[in-house]
């Protein structure tokens, strides 16, 4: 069964920075691409970032380019997001979706960590 | 960036057939796919490239369509679809559907 669990989440200042990690499990982790997807309060889903599956490749929506860098350690099996210098409207529940960049989709989504940027 | 433009709801009784649309501001190709979202939950993949059932998706729900307009079909409806649905394009970066929320009446 494809598991992805989601941490690191939770309330920080404007400004500030965080750093969000995935666990997977139930697939062979480095054959895939993989992304982070968020959604605020109510509101409809956004995609943030994808990485190949070898980590060779980052891709970012302009809205977090040169803020959020994802990475992944294959080793480990772990996904992460570094979120820098966050804005109010950065505050959502960001998930770890198997999945990439062009042609792909959203295969499996974990769970949800809620990211609350607020003084 | 693509706009993908969803009707924000719809209402039906359970056994009619429902078809939820998705119209892209230029054309996708059949790069089109659909997600589940109950509330409280993470989404879930329904349709994939347009017309393909994820693994473990009921056969009541199908996809069709390419270019600009694309469709959901649920059929027939049943209490447990209450849910919304969000379309996503993924032949020009990776955009989103604002998303239809399907009441059961």
């Amino acid at each position: 069964e494809v598991q992805l669990v989601e941490t690191g989440g939770g309330l920080v200042q404007p400004g500030r920075s965080l750093k969000l990690s995935c666990v997977a499990s139930g697939f062979t982790f480095n054959n895939y691409w993989m992304s982070w997807t968020r959604q605020a309060p109510g509101k409809g889903l956004e995609w943030v970032a994808s990485i190949t599956n070898s980590g060779g490749s980052t891709y970012y929506p302009d809205s977090v380019k040169g803020r959020f860098t994802i990475s992944r350690d294959n080793a480990q099996n772990t996904l992460y997001l570094q979120m820098n210098s966050l804005r109010s409207e950065d505050t959502a529940t960001y998930y770890c979706t198997r999945g990439g960049y062009y042609g792909d989709w959203f295969a499996y989504w974990g769970q949800g960590t809620l990211v609350t940027v607020s003084s | 960036d693509t706009v993908l433009t969803q009707s924000p709801a719809l209402a039906v009784s359970p056994g009619e057939r429902v078809s939820i649309s998705c119209r892209a501001s230029e054309g996708v190709n059949s790069y089109m796919h659909w997600y589940q979202q109950k509330p409280g939950q993470q989404p879930k993949l329904l349709i994939y490239k347009a017309s393909n059932l994820a693994s473990g998706v009921p056969a009541r729900f199908s996809g069709s369509g390419s270019g600009t307009d694309f469709t959901l079909t649920i059929d027939p409806v049943e209490a447990d679809d209450t849910a919304t649905y969000f379309c996503q394009q993924s032949w020009n970066e990776l955009t989103f559907g604002s998303g239809t929320k399907l009441e059961i009446k």
